[in-house]
């Protein structure tokens, strides 16, 4: 079964760091692009990083500079690092596999989610 | 950046009746990186649609996703309980995505 669980949520204080785990199943982490998704409380979906190899990131001008998209394949895992968070950072984050892979670029589109990890950033 | 405005925020209808989502772009989107997702409360978002009209693996084809260019459509015939929630659409372009701020569905 194709399945993400995302982990590594939490309490933080303004200024803080925390890293976000996304463990895949059911497919490896290598063969498609994987990105992070955040929904604040109340409000809609936000696209947040996408990984398209070990070499080749990208993020939203929010996160720009503070995020950071990684994996491990050894351990079929995406990860989130987060530093110097805001209270504007609180949300839902949510990992998601992407239609698209290396060589495959007939669509774009998240097919697989997880159920999400709770952010909250305050003092 | 590529802007998606959706219409209506909310849209009241009864079981059975049929719903029209519109997402229109600030740009030209192309029509292979257009998706719509369902979000139940409590849920994660689920794809529904993705290069404008391909329906993904289990969504029923009372959903059908059309338009081009600027001007897309999602069309869901015959309400169901399960779709009141909120709908969301998605275009990929210059490397990032962006959503539109999305569609709630509710019951009349």
């Amino acid at each position: 079964e194709v399945q993400l669980v995302e982990s590594g949520g939490g309490l933080i204080q303004p200024g803080g760091s925390l890293r976000l785990s996304c463990a895949a199943s059911g497919f490896s982490v290598s063969d498609k692009y994987m990105n992070w998704v955040r929904q604040a409380p109340g409000k809609g979906l936000e696209w947040v990083s996408i990984l398209y190899s070990a070499e080749s990131t990208d993020h939203a001008d929010s996160v720009r500079g503070r995020f950071t998209i990684s994996r491990d394949i050894s351990k079929n895992t995406v990860y989130l690092q987060m530093s110097r968070l805001r209270v504007e950072d609180t949300a839902i984050y949510y990992c998601a596999r992407d239609l698209a892979s290396r060589g495959n670029y007939q669509n774009y589109g998240m097919d697989v989610w997880g159920q999400g990890t709770t952010v909250i950033v305050s003092s | 950046e590529i802007v998606l405005t959706q219409s209506p925020g909310t849209l009241s209808l009864s079981p059975g009746e049929r719903a029209t989502l519109s997402c229109r772009a600030s740009q030209s989107v192309s029509s292979r990186y257009l998706a719509w997702y369902r979000q139940k409360p409590g849920q994660a978002p689920r794809l529904l649609i993705y290069g404008v009209s391909s329906r993904a693996p289990d969504t029923p084809d009372r959903f059908t996703g059309s338009g081009s260019g600027t001007d897309f459509t999602l069309t869901i015939s015959n309400l169901e309980p399960e779709d009141f929630a909120v709908y969301y659409c998605q275009q990929y372009g210059s490397s990032l995505y962006t959503f539109g701020q999305g569609t709630s569905l509710e019951i009349k």
